[in-house]
């Protein structure tokens, strides 16, 4: 079993729409949460991140953690074509390394 | 926000040759620099963390003596692939800590642009 599982998509969607991106992992050790964006062929930029279970808003974007079920999640309202880009989820510990997930490759269409 | 560059961006060579790769930060200091390797498609995966003035530590399975990390300065990390293969070529990434950055507990992970490896 992998320590973090996400949906590689691709998933699109039209101009506008709430987008649900989501991430699994298997280690109750994990304390914090990052979530990444990366367009193609760049590096990944911080997108937000959470250490405790509930939500975290910043504007467009919302970070929900479960750690009971462990389980993490990444809501994007009201999507533009900009946002067209792969979403990495990357748990991570005491020893400052971030294990990342697969990517979920997003699409909004104009 | 915190900068991280990687030079060369694009780097193509011939099978036996070495390749040095760069990563600066360019308005902090880094006390950690991470080295990540990404494959079409798929996840980054850590090759090692580098810390100033000292040994990097790699994780398993990657070849410390193929790729050479050496860490300098808290603003310079190198990362060189010796005597690199076809199956070497990948996007390398870097990325640094900003300890002033401290974010849910953990320095903050700034990545850099990458470089992409190809070798014939």
């Amino acid at each position: 079993q992998k320590e973090v599982e996400q949906d590689p998509g691709p998933l699109s969607v039209p101009e506008g729409a709430i987008v649900s991106l989501n991430c699994t992992y298997s280690n109750s050790a994990f304390q914090y949460f990052m979530w990444y964006r990366q367009y193609s062929r760049k590096g990944p930029e911080l997108l937000m991140y959470t250490y405790s279970s509930g939500n975290k808003e910043d504007g467009r974007f919302t970070a929900q953690v479960d750690k009971s079920s462990k389980y993490i999640s990444l809501f994007i309202r009201d999507s533009q074509p900009s946002d067209s880009a792969t979403y990495l989820c990357a748990p991570g510990g005491a020893t400052n390394k971030l294990i990342f997930g697969t990517g979920t490759l997003l699409a909004v269409q104009p | 926000g915190a900068v991280v560059s990687q030079h060369p961006s694009r780097v193509i060579c011939k099978s036996g040759t070495s390749v040095k790769i760069e990563c600066r930060s360019l308005d902090f200091q880094a006390t950690t620099m991470f080295w990540y390797r990404q494959f079409p498609k798929q996840s980054l995966m850590l090759m090692a963390t580098s810390n100033e003035g000292s040994k990097a530590t790699y994780e398993q399975g990657v070849e410390k003596d193929k790729f050479l990390i050496n860490h300098a300065s808290l603003t310079l990390s190198t990362l060189t692939v010796t005597s690199a293969h076809p199956e070497d070529s990948s996007f390398y990434i870097c990325s640094a800590t900003d300890p002033s950055g401290r974010a849910a507990g953990t320095d903050t992970q700034y990545f850099g642009p990458g470089t992409r490896l190809t070798v014939l």
